[in-house]
């Protein structure tokens, strides 16, 4: 039962690079959340898909995009990475509102 | 709006003392509530819902709707109890914040020999 699978687990890019973190869920869950993590900032909420075929932003959306691709996978696009956006990338699913979410394992970003 | 505030950035105890960690939230409506636990480097896992009153490894939190508080409590602290603790809000269900988590800053707790 893997439950929330996040790709890469780390990675280093160049200011303006693009790239897109994968997140895949088989726990047939309706949610499906990206959060970004930093030091005295706790999770801040990206943008979340509250079920199959709906994208909404969140707190910091700016600078990303989403597709929510089916109900197992959501993913997060860089268009033009900058510094400012170095942090550990954390997606998210839940099944109804009632439970916590099940996290996945973290993606370690850094922009030079 | 949705709000969740964690007072104390780091908190620090000995061994089989008592250990609180303060949460305080604010929100118009009945939240859901929600203790988050990340060991070092590692995945947020899920420690208490406040709707299933459960105790898992000895941490307890009640909510008080009064004082809006969620403080989560452990009588004995043990050395593996160090870790970084986040307290959550989710709102109501059918309101488009429902669907979210709001989460404070987290506190970063010591246990020490």
């Amino acid at each position: 039962n893997a439950g929330v699978t996040q790709t890469p687990k780390f990675q280093v890019l160049k200011t303006g690079q693009s790239m897109t973190l994968q997140c895949a869920q088989d726990m047939n869950h309706n949610s499906m959340y990206w959060y970004r993590q930093d030091p005295g900032m706790g999770l801040r909420l990206i943008y979340y898909s509250a079920s199959e075929g709906t994208t909404d932003k969140g707190e910091v959306p700016n600078g990303y995009n989403v597709s929510r691709l089916n109900k197992r996978e959501f993913s997060l696009r860089l268009e033009s990475a900058a510094p400012s956006q170095t942090s550990v990338y954390f997606c998210a699913s839940r099944a109804t509102p009632y439970y916590g979410y099940t996290f996945g394992s973290g993606t370690r970003l850094t922009v030079v | 709006a949705q709000r969740v505030t964690q007072p104390e950035k780091l908190l620090s105890v000995f061994k089989g003392a008592p250990v609180e960690l303060k949460c305080n939230y604010s929100y118009s409506g009945s939240p859901e509530l929600f203790w988050y636990v990340q060991y070092s480097r590692q995945r947020l896992q899920l420690l208490l819902r406040h709707i299933s009153r459960e105790s898992i490894k000895g941490f307890t939190a009640d909510l008080n709707k009064g004082e809006t508080s969620f403080h989560l409590k452990k009588p004995f602290a043990q050395e593996e109890d160090s870790a970084m603790y986040y307290c959550a809000l989710s709102g109501q269900i059918g309101e488009t914040s429902g669907s979210r988590l709001t989460f404070g800053e987290g506190t970063q707790l010591t246990v020490n020999p």
